[in-house]
């Protein structure tokens, strides 16, 4: 099956560093999503992101379909951008189904 | 309303009882999902249900009992589970295919003792 990978897989920052976490997928794809888990274990949808370059607020998300990869931006980091972040692709064939990476624990100190 | 409201949030249950786990969203999403989480894990795909019907049942055992009421109602029947259930179970709606708009619920925390 697809194989979903991030990197790094922990990260630690001061407050007001910026990051770029990466995620790269092993088949095509025609959707990709990013989401943050916060401690509580709130999943939220930061960016539906197939391909191309979206941005809202102090995070952007780029996805090159053809090289199989996307990246995470953030800036100017917050303690409350503390977390997990995932990567989840949906395939183009086979099960219509989410498959997650195994994510990256940010944690961002005062 | 852009939520996904799951209840309830904790769940202490015996071996030997039986719950149920409910969730509920008012978006118009047509596909809803039940994932599985373990500490320091990815989210796993347990059941998805496209339209009112179970399109795929990632071979989960018997003891976890899905059922769709509605378009906007998803229950996850719990019965004889074993320790090793104990997990944050996610609800999650999508606007169908593509999963364009996927929203998870906040979870319930199931300790199973």
């Amino acid at each position: 099956g697809i194989q979903v990978e991030q990197s790094p897989p922990d990260l630690i920052l001061q407050e007001g560093a910026n990051s770029t976490l990466r995620c790269n997928f092993s088949d095509s794809v025609n959707n990709l999503q990013w989401f943050h888990q916060n401690p509580w274990g709130q999943l939220i949808n930061l960016f539906y992101i197939p391909s191309g370059t979206k941005q809202n607020g102090r995070l952007s998300a780029t996805t090159v379909a053809t090289e199989r990869y996307s990246l995470l931006y953030i800036s100017s980091s917050q303690t409350t951008d503390s977390g997990v972040y995932f990567c989840a692709v949906f395939l183009l064939q086979g099960a219509q189904k989410l498959v997650f990476g195994q994510g990256t624990r940010l944690t961002i100190n005062p | 309303d852009t939520e996904v409201t799951q209840t309830p949030k904790h769940l202490v249950m015996g071996m030997t009882n039986k719950k149920s786990l409910k969730c509920e969203q008012h978006m118009g999403h047509r596909a809803m999902y039940w994932y599985k989480q373990k500490a320091k894990k990815p989210p796993e795909l347990m059941f998805v249900y496209s339209y009112e019907k179970l399109s795929i049942n990632e071979s989960v055992p018997s003891r976890f009992s899905p059922e769709c009421p509605n378009s906007s109602l998803l229950n996850l029947h719990l019965h004889a589970l074993q320790p090793e259930d104990s997990a944050l179970y996610l609800c999650a709606s999508s606007q169908g295919r593509h999963n364009y708009g996927y929203t998870f619920g906040s979870g319930t925390r199931l300790t199973v003792v």
